[in-house]
């Protein structure tokens, strides 16, 4: 059974610093791999994704995220954040053959101004 | 596109009723999901579709719980009874196929059963 694993489950950066989240999936097979960003009282939107190609993918807002298939990691980055990137941060793994994702159980970045 | 859309927004019943939420999913997309949110469990995928079919809903929680697709433009999420406990932010999903695309989420229900 695939599943993802969130390491953080609450940041908290000043405005500036350098932000990395760290996402592990366990799946043998071929994955699609996905950030998904939540804003206080909003729905889930996607920040950036992964199918194949560049292993260094950008996203909206400045976010990158770097597949790397040996550590089954896909960490998400950002080099200096701001106030409003305050929310919650949900990793998912898509198993192609399934059509079925897995989401990670969020990390909560809050940033101080 | 108005995007994946549900309703109601918000609901607040009473312990033991029946609730009914809904879901109208991205016209073109056949794959549609079910998941719920709380603090403690974060996000959890209740059940999935693809072409209206159920594929996987070892998720629902429990009997009470019961999810229909009865087209490609709507699908349900029953719970009855309804409990204290079932109280969360119930999101439905949907996406093009099986392949390579991403998920798009409705801005989700938040039930409140007291």
């Amino acid at each position: 059974a695939q599943s993802v694993s969130q390491h953080n489950h609450h940041v908290i950066l000043s405005e500036a610093a350098s932000l990395e989240l760290g996402c592990n999936y366990s799946y043998g097979g071929t994955v699609n791999l996905f950030w998904y960003v939540q804003y206080p009282g909003q729905h889930l939107q996607l920040l950036l994704k992964y199918f194949s190609g560049d292993p260094l993918v950008k996203g909206i807002k400045g976010f990158e995220a770097e597949f790397i298939k040996s550590k089954f990691s896909f960490n998400l980055r950002k080099p200096s954040v701001q106030w409003s990137d305050t929310a919650e941060y949900f990793c998912a793994v898509l198993n192609t053959n399934a059509g079925k994702s897995t989401f990670g159980d969020g990390t909560t970045l809050t940033v101080k101004p | 596109d108005a995007g994946v859309i549900q309703s109601p927004r918000h609901e607040v019943t009473e312990m033991g009723q029946e609730v009914t939420l809904r879901c109208k999913p991205i016209s073109g997309h056949n794959s549609l999901f079910w998941y719920r949110q709380t603090m403690m469990r974060g996000l959890e995928l209740l059940i999935y579709f693809n072409n209206n079919v159920p594929i996987d809903d070892s998720g629902m929680p429990e009997d009470r719980f019961s999810a229909k697709m009865p087209n490609a433009s709507f699908s349900t999420l029953k719970i009855q009874p309804s409990e204290p406990r079932d109280s969360a932010v119930y999101f439905c999903a949907s996406r093009r196929g099986t392949g390579d695309t991403e998920a798009f989420f409705g801005q989700g229900t938040r039930l409140t059963v007291v």
